[in-house]
């Protein structure tokens, strides 16, 4: 089944804790992203890539790193996770790095620091 | 950068009617998606209007997009208590896909 997985689904971590969110897809698709989603706010990108190796930073990058060492994989790691970070999170693919791809997303991991 | 705006925010129906969600943007886009979300769930893709299109339908689903107003509205006809859920306007002003805040759907049964 073509599908986009996260890890975890759910987290409470304490401030300063360094976190990896995995996101791994099987569909081979080039691009890939990372958002949040916030109550009054919307789906805001954090970061996104086009390709292995070919990362750019999104609309609220501040406090994420990522890194694309692999087609399928693409995880968000805080480095030192702050209350501001606590958030619904999402890892999106699509075929390419055009608009008209539709994007395909995880089932979100939600993410409480304290 | 947020660049479509959905509206209203909220709409309650009853089973069986009309549901009518619209999305307004700022600059020329190449195309338009929308996007339903049901609660705390990944969003999932519903249609894609191209810029050069007026109208588009799938199923209950019907998309128009007038590029003069720069805006487009999402009608779904005869609407079941499984469309409850949030619908998403998306644009590509520049990186692939920007969202809007949504429109929160609740159709009653």
């Amino acid at each position: 089944e073509a599908q986009v997985t996260q890890n975890p689904r759910y987290l409470i971590t304490v401030t300063g804790k360094k976190l990896t969110v995995t996101c791994s897809q099987n569909m081979n698709h080039e691009y890939m992203s990372w958002y949040r989603q916030d109550p009054g706010l919307g789906l805001r990108q954090i970061y996104y890539s086009m390709n292995v190796e070919v990362t750019d930073k999104g609309d609220v990058p501040e406090g994420y790193k990522v890194s694309r060492k692999e087609k399928r994989n693409f995880p968000l790691i805080l480095e030192s996770p702050s209350p501001n970070q606590t958030s619904l999170y999402f890892c999106a693919s699509s075929l390419s790095y055009s608009s008209y791809n539709e994007q395909f997303f995880g089932p979100g991991t939600r993410l409480t620091v304290l | 950068s947020q660049q479509g705006e959905e509206d209203p925010q909220a709409l309650s129906i009853q089973e069986g009617e009309n549901a009518t969600m619209n999305c307004s943007y700022k600059t020329s886009i190449n195309n338009l998606q929308w996007y339903r979300q049901n609660s705390g769930r990944g969003l999932v893709h519903l249609i894609l209007i191209r810029s050069n299109e007026r109208e588009k339908h799938s199923g209950r689903l019907r998309v128009t997009l007038d590029t003069s107003k720069k805006s487009s509205s999402l009608l779904i006809t005869a609407s079941r208590a499984a469309d409850t859920a949030s619908y998403f306007c998306a644009t590509d002003p520049g990186t692939p896909l920007v969202f809007g805040k949504g429109t929160r759907l609740s159709v009653i049964a």
